[in-house]
């Protein structure tokens, strides 16, 4: 089956950095999200992202936030200034059409630690 | 706004035995509900899904879930369940506007162990 790619799988970083964060969703696939999962808690919506621009996002998604599609197979989600609470698992998600009519394949995410 | 409730953070069962991970979920409207699991360090895999029709959905794994407006649940099931069942399970529910890209809500995932 194919899959979603995401790299690195462990990203450590000193607090006010940037980290950008990289993934490969399937290749026939329009839309692309990005969601986060803090240590103990649930998995939260972060932004999807369909031709080319931001379709839907969330309060967690702010300026420090953005994504991209630099090319006709990456979707990166950058951090421009880490802190602390940064530190999460991100997973990056990737679907043929809209969430409501098919599922979502899951990368098996970046655990993104900011010391 | 729409949320997911799962009232059980941890839950042990014998090996064999029957499951049953409660979901509940709060949505104004018809809700596309779904169930994923994650093993240890690996991703979310999707098991079953509910979008309309048949209120009991049949998934990978032996797993199925039952939707039940009334009540506003959809329990995920295994009638035995195998030590690599062991993982954190997540209910969630989507929408779709019709613009597209509408994000998940998950809950917060029951913990699910084994125990031989």
């Amino acid at each position: 089956e194919p899959e979603v790619t995401q790299t690195p799988s462990h990203q450590v970083t000193q607090m006010g950095q940037e980290v950008i964060l990289r993934c490969v969703p399937i290749s026939n696939h329009l839309y692309f999200y990005w969601y986060r999962q803090i240590l103990g808690q649930k998995v939260e919506f972060l932004v999807s992202f369909y031709n080319n621009e931001i379709s839907e996002k969330s309060e967690i998604f702010d300026d420090q936030f953005s994504v991209e599609r630099p090319d006709g197979s990456n979707f990166t989600l950058k951090i421009r200034s880490t802190k602390l609470e940064d530190s999460a698992m991100y997973f990056c998600a990737s679907s043929p059409t809209g969430v409501g009519n098919e599922k979502l394949f899951f990368g098996s995410g970046t655990q993104l630690s900011v010391l | 706004a729409q949320s997911v409730t799962q009232p059980d953070i941890h839950i042990t069962v014998s090996e064999g035995a029957s499951l049953e991970l409660r979901c509940n979920y709060s949505y104004g409207a018809t809700p596309y509900l779904f169930w994923y699991v994650q093993s240890p360090g690996q991703g979310l895999q999707l098991l079953l899904k509910y979008f309309s029709g048949d209120t009991l959905v049949q998934g990978i794994k032996g797993f199925e879930a039952e939707f039940k407006r009334s009540q506003s649940s959809f329990n995920l099931r295994k009638p035995s369940v195998h030590w690599s069942d062991a993982a954190e399970y997540f209910c969630a529910v989507g929408t779709y506007s019709g613009g597209g890209a509408d994000g998940l809500t998950f809950g917060k995932g029951t913990h699910l162990i084994i125990q031989p």
